[in-house]
């Protein structure tokens, strides 16, 4: 069975300030995929990044980078200078084959994170 | 090239209603997956539709929920006979294959409130 866990219920930072998100997942296949995905207060959700197991590049995006270590079976998200638009709950997600024909996602439950001016 | 598009938005149904809740996917994708977001926890998965197929069903709930995606128009989340329990937030996802490498595309999900 898989699982991810997002230790991290709430978080508050300043603004400018660096912020990690931590993600750790369980799975025994070797084949999976990571996802990192945002939902603003306005519900959508917006995907951010996707990360087959084969592939442990850590990943830089402007303000966003991720840390996946195969090792301690984590895939951490870091915001550095936050913003206040980067409030938001973010979910940590991994997708692998259900055997019943699908590549569903498992979620984690969620790290809401605050960003005061 | 719209995206995926969830609708109606918000939802609001007396209970013993029934709930249609609408997924058309993107251009070109032909394969569904509904997700529920119930409050304070994270989404989890409910049912993976191709075309006129019904894949994996195995997160559905086994009685009053079904889904269907026909030949033709968007796919359908219905629930019969809501509870206050099924209030949640409903997104659906679209994909162009079966391989997750292909990736996935969230709608703006329907939130769905049963008075």
């Amino acid at each position: 069975a898989q699982k991810v866990t997002q230790a991290q219920t709430e978080i508050s930072v300043v603004e400018k300030e660096d912020v990690t998100l931590d993600c750790v997942y369980e799975t025994r296949d070797t084949t999976y995929y990571l996802f990192w995905y945002k939902q603003p207060p306005s519900g959508e959700l917006v995907f951010l990044i996707r990360r087959n197991s084969f592939d442990e590049q850590n990943e830089i995006s402007g303000r966003y980078s991720w840390n996946f270590q195969k090792s301690t079976s984590s895939f951490n998200f870091t915001i550095t200078a936050s913003q206040v638009v980067d409030s938001a709950v973010y979910f940590c997600a991994l997708s692998l084959f259900s055997g019943a024909g699908s590549y569903q996602l498992t979620f984690g439950k969620g790290t809401k994170l605050s960003v005061i001016p | 090239n719209a995206g995926v598009m969830q609708n109606p938005r918000h939802l609001v149904r007396r209970r013993g209603q029934e709930a249609r809740l609408r997924c058309s996917p993107m251009k070109g994708h032909s394969h569904v997956y509904w997700y529920r977001q119930l409050p304070e926890e994270g989404l989890k998965f409910m049912v993976y539709l191709q075309k006129e197929n019904i894949i994996d069903e195995s997160g559905m709930p086994k009685e009053r929920f079904s889904a269907e995606f026909p030949k033709e128009g968007p796919s359908i989340l219905r629930i019969q006979q809501v509870v206050r329990g099924d209030s949640a937030a409903y997104f659906c996802a679209s994909s162009p294959g079966t391989g997750i490498g292909n990736g996935y595309t969230f709608g703006s999900g329907t939130r769905l409130t049963v008075v």
